[in-house]
């Protein structure tokens, strides 16, 4: 069974300019997470989906941040404008329970 | 509103000793509670949880936790260490279900021969 994807696995931009992020979950989980992690700070919790719908969104820090879940498969994370504070590691995570099971993340790095 | 605390940033032991990595938590309802371990440059693996069955929980690679409601904590122990288990460990906590979890800050083990 393949685990939690995410695309890219670094991605190097400069202030003011826009991100895509990827997740692809486990096939068949209904909740996808986001997480970010700053440098030097706890992993703090964005989003959560359950299909195509959020959930939970109280995590999200500002409207720079776009999250869908189209056809409640894979989704994406967009930041735009990138800002200086938005670098970290973005991680994603799905589950069917409880349980939730992690991506690699993506290494944000705003210049 | 739950919070974790994790005690210590940083943590070193010499290979077979015994490890320690401290977790407190706070939490207004029944706590479900993890430990996940992160190896450099992959993703959060799942060590362990304590999900209101057993109070000492045992996981992989021969960690263990006791989750104790009187002092709010949920330490993660094994009794010899070995030089893979060198990363950083963090500890979460939920309310249950789906909701979202709620980190630690996060405790790097450096293993020394």
């Amino acid at each position: 069974e393949a685990g939690v994807t995410q695309f890219p696995s670094h991605s190097v931009i400069e202030k003011g300019q826009t991100v895509t992020l990827r997740c692809d979950p486990i096939s068949g989980h209904d909740n996808l997470y986001w997480y970010r992690r700053v440098m030097g700070k706890e992993i703090k919790f964005l989003l959560h989906f359950v299909k195509e719908s959020k959930q939970d969104e109280s995590g999200m820090p500002n409207n720079r941040f776009l999250a869908e879940r189209t056809g409640g498969t894979y989704s994406t994370l967009k930041v735009q404008p990138a800002e200086l504070e938005d670098s970290g590691v973005y991680f994603c995570a799905s589950s069917q329970d409880h349980e939730q099971y992690f991506g690699p993340g993506t290494r944000l790095t705003v210049t | 509103a739950q919070s974790v605390t994790q005690l210590g940033s940083h943590v070193s032991v010499s290979e077979g000793a015994l490890v320690l990595l401290r977790c407190n938590y706070s939490s207004s309802v029944p706590p479900y509670l993890f430990w996940y371990v992160q190896y450099p440059n992959q993703g959060l693996q799942l060590l362990l949880k304590y999900t209101s069955a057993a109070t000492l929980v045992k996981g992989i690679n021969g960690f263990e936790a006791e989750f104790k409601k009187s002092e709010t904590s949920f330490h993660l122990t094994k009794p010899s260490a070995h030089m893979s288990d060198a990363a950083e460990y963090f500890c979460a906590v939920t309310s249950g279900g789906y909701n979202k979890l709620i980190f630690g800050a996060g405790t790097r083990l450096a293993v020394h021969p």
